[in-house]
């Protein structure tokens, strides 16, 4: 069965990055898009961003350019989504998503980037 | 700001048909999906273009599209429906993808 298991919370400083992984299994890593989706607290779903996980390419929303890099191990069927220069609004729950024709039909359980100084 | 606009609430009484829009320009060239969560839980796939629902998410639920509107229908709603309902498609240039705001459905 499909599965993404993501990392676990973290807390951070303004001002540093943090890096959330998607671990894939149950398919092949690289026949599906992954997406990025975060919700702050009590707030929508934000889209952050898409990677392909076969040639490694990505677009990200205009909102976070050069703030995020999307990448991929395809020798650990592992997605990661970096995001640099915290700031108390990127206080919020990650999710990565996998795509099929566009619809993200399975998510990860999300994690929780907490920025606090 | 959201390129695609939904209400922020709705409600239905238990067992009666509730329908939530998504209006948008992207949408008359792209479909809608649509996803359910609950608190606490990572967002859910109900139903994306075309009436294709996943396994395991009952018939009661139906979308279609009207010009600039999606809409999502909850036919004979019931209590584990209540949730917050967001729409999903890209944008006007094809490029992004981007999320409705959000509804949240109270089932009374």
């Amino acid at each position: 069965q499909v599965q993404l298991v993501q990392s676990g919370a973290e807390v951070k400083e303004p001002g540093a990055s943090v890096k959330v992984s998607c671990k894939a299994s149950g398919y092949s890593l690289t026949n599906f898009y992954m997406h990025w989706v975060r919700q702050a607290p009590g707030q929508g779903l934000e889209w952050m961003g898409i990677l392909n996980p076969s040639g490694g390419s990505t677009t990200y929303a205009q909102k976070f350019q050069g703030r995020v890099t999307l990448a991929r191990d395809k020798s650990t069927t592992t997605v990661y989504m970096e995001l640099s220069s915290l700031r108390s609004e990127d206080t919020a729950v990650y999710y990565c998503a996998r795509a099929t024709q566009g619809v993200f039909d399975y998510w990860g359980q999300g994690t929780l980037v907490t920025v606090s100084s | 700001s959201s390129e695609l606009t939904q209400d922020p609430a709705v409600s239905v009484a238990l067992g009666q048909t509730v329908r939530i829009t998504c209006q948008g320009d992207s949408l008359r060239n792209y479909y809608a999906s649509w996803y359910q969560q609950k608190p606490g839980q990572a967002p859910v796939l109900v139903i994306s273009g075309k009436n294709n629902r996943p396994s395991g998410i009952p018939d009661r639920f139906s979308d279609s599209t009207s010009g600039n509107t999606a809409s999502l229908t909850i036919t004979g709603a019931q209590a584990e429906d209540e949730a917050d309902y967001y729409c999903n498609s890209r944008d006007s240039s094809g490029n992004f993808w981007v999320f409705g705001g959000g509804t949240k459905l109270t089932v009374l």
